[in-house]
């Protein structure tokens, strides 16, 4: 019964491939997130989809697409993986601008 | 933009031991976060401030914003192994509302030794 889940949880890929990680969540929330997180920790918000309508893209390479097909999921595909792309990538769901949940995360080494 | 800045950035504790870890902002905090990372597992939701002078607690972890808002405090009392992990605050952009848009600090290590 777990509230935000997203797989892969790990992901080991060569530069230049394409790969997605998909997020579902199941707590009835409207507004997703992906966000990542740097070798250095800091975690950045990348997108957020509220009602599937994408409302934040914070400056992230067009490579990057996010996809809602419906309220509770919210998927990240990725075009022509680049070493830097490397990090851990947090799915995240909350209802509207409430607390936020995160998913455990998805480790993307491209290699 | 708002930056939120993290002290210690490591902590080693005994077991048993109180620890206060901090979060300072470079603005006024609408709304103060605290979340708990451990590796391999996501991070868990733990308390969420936003009147001044507003504490709250969760068993041994009580966290409080200060009356001048720029300023949050996680204190655990009495550690124990189970509490090690990343401790993160996170902040929603000046004025509120921010559809998740959370500006994180760096994260306190904290590792808790029996």
């Amino acid at each position: 019964d777990t509230a935000v889940s997203q797989t892969p949880k790990y992901l080991v890929t060569q530069m230049g491939n394409d790969k997605s990680i998909k997020c579902e969540q199941n707590l009835g929330h409207d507004t997703m997130y992906w966000y990542k997180q740097d070798s250095k920790k800091f975690l950045k918000i990348m997108f957020s989809y509220n009602n599937k309508e994408l409302i934040i893209n914070e400056t992230v390479p067009n490579r990057f697409s996010p996809k809602s097909p419906d309220k509770a999921h919210l998927n990240l595909h990725i075009n022509s993986l680049e070493l830097g792309d490397s990090a851990v990538y947090f799915c995240a769901s909350s209802q509207q601008a409430n607390t936020i949940y995160f998913g455990e995360g998805s480790w993307l080494t491209v290699v | 933009s708002q930056e939120l800045e993290q002290s210690p950035q490591s902590l080693i504790v005994q077991e048993g031991k109180n620890l206060t870890i901090n979060c300072t902002s470079s603005k006024t905090l609408y709304g103060l976060y605290w979340y708990k990372q451990k590796y391999g597992e996501g991070l868990i939701f733990l308390m969420m401030l936003q009147k001044g002078g507003e504490e709250k607690s969760h068993e041994k972890i009580t966290a409080k914003l200060d009356e001048k808002k720029q300023q949050s405090s996680l204190h655990i009392t009495a550690s124990q192994p189970s509490h090690a992990g990343i401790y993160l605050c996170g902040a929603d952009p000046p004025g509120g509302t921010s559809y998740g848009k959370l500006t994180f600090g760096q994260g306190t290590i904290l590792t808790v030794h029996p």
